[in-house]
């Protein structure tokens, strides 16, 4: 398996609830983003967080990151079926010149 | 604007033979990442290029090879192909500030079979 775990691995959930979705990390980052995948097409960029911020939002996303714990959150608030997608947390290394993804939280929204 | 785009969208090849794929990026983008996704997985870091020099190689066989052009755009080159390379390959396009890359924006990807 890839560094850094999402999870859960699958999310079920009705429309209007929240929607939360973790993933971890083990080497020093400098910043981590996240993406959603509908349909396994091209990755949709979310939320980039850089290691020195503790918290960014963008409209019904807030995205947490504690690097003490090598940890961030994806919060989804009042979800949406059209929300349905998989979520993929990647940790970006400058030195190494790569991102590493997880293997995602899959997440359906039902109507 | 035009997105990152990819070519081919689909490709069917048989075990042995070789591939090329092509990605343009975002005008103005001069990095250009490449990820092998197989189904179920997440996606996994291949090559990043900027300014025409390899900054970072994942974990791949030398079968794998790739270039970017003077008009950054890139190649992904595939020999001897196995069935295991079947996947979803996506190019990522990004700006480069200082040393810190920012977002990543995705093409559609190629969906290679190998058969």
């Amino acid at each position: 398996s890839q560094q850094g775990e999402e999870d859960p691995q699958a999310l079920s959930i009705q429309e209007g609830e929240n929607a939360t979705m973790n993933c971890s990390y083990k080497t020093s980052i400098n910043n981590l983003q996240w993406y959603r995948q509908n349909s396994g097409r091209g990755l949709v960029h979310l939320i980039l967080i850089r290691s020195n911020e503790r918290e960014k939002h963008s409209g019904r996303l807030r995205v947490t990151l504690d690097t003490s714990k090598k940890s961030s959150s994806l919060l989804i608030t009042a979800s949406r079926a059209a929300d349905t997608a998989s979520y993929f947390c990647a940790k970006v290394q400058v030195d190494a010149g790569k991102s590493t993804f997880g293997d995602g939280t899959t997440l359906t929204v039902k109507p | 604007d035009a997105g990152v785009t990819q070519s081919p969208t689909h490709l069917i090849k048989t075990r042995g033979q070789h591939v090329t794929l092509r990605c343009s990026p975002i005008s103005g983008h001069k990095s250009v990442s490449w990820y092998q996704q197989v189904l179920g997985q997440g996606p996994q870091f291949i090559f990043q290029y900027y300014e025409k020099e390899e900054r970072g190689r994942g974990n791949f066989p030398d079968r794998f090879s790739a270039r970017q052009f003077p008009n950054y755009s890139s190649e992904l080159n595939v020999n001897a192909l196995l069935l295991g390379d079947s996947a979803l390959y996506l190019c990522a396009s990004s700006l480069l500030v200082g040393d810190l890359p920012y977002e990543q924006y995705f093409g559609p990807g190629t969906r290679l079979t190998v058969t």
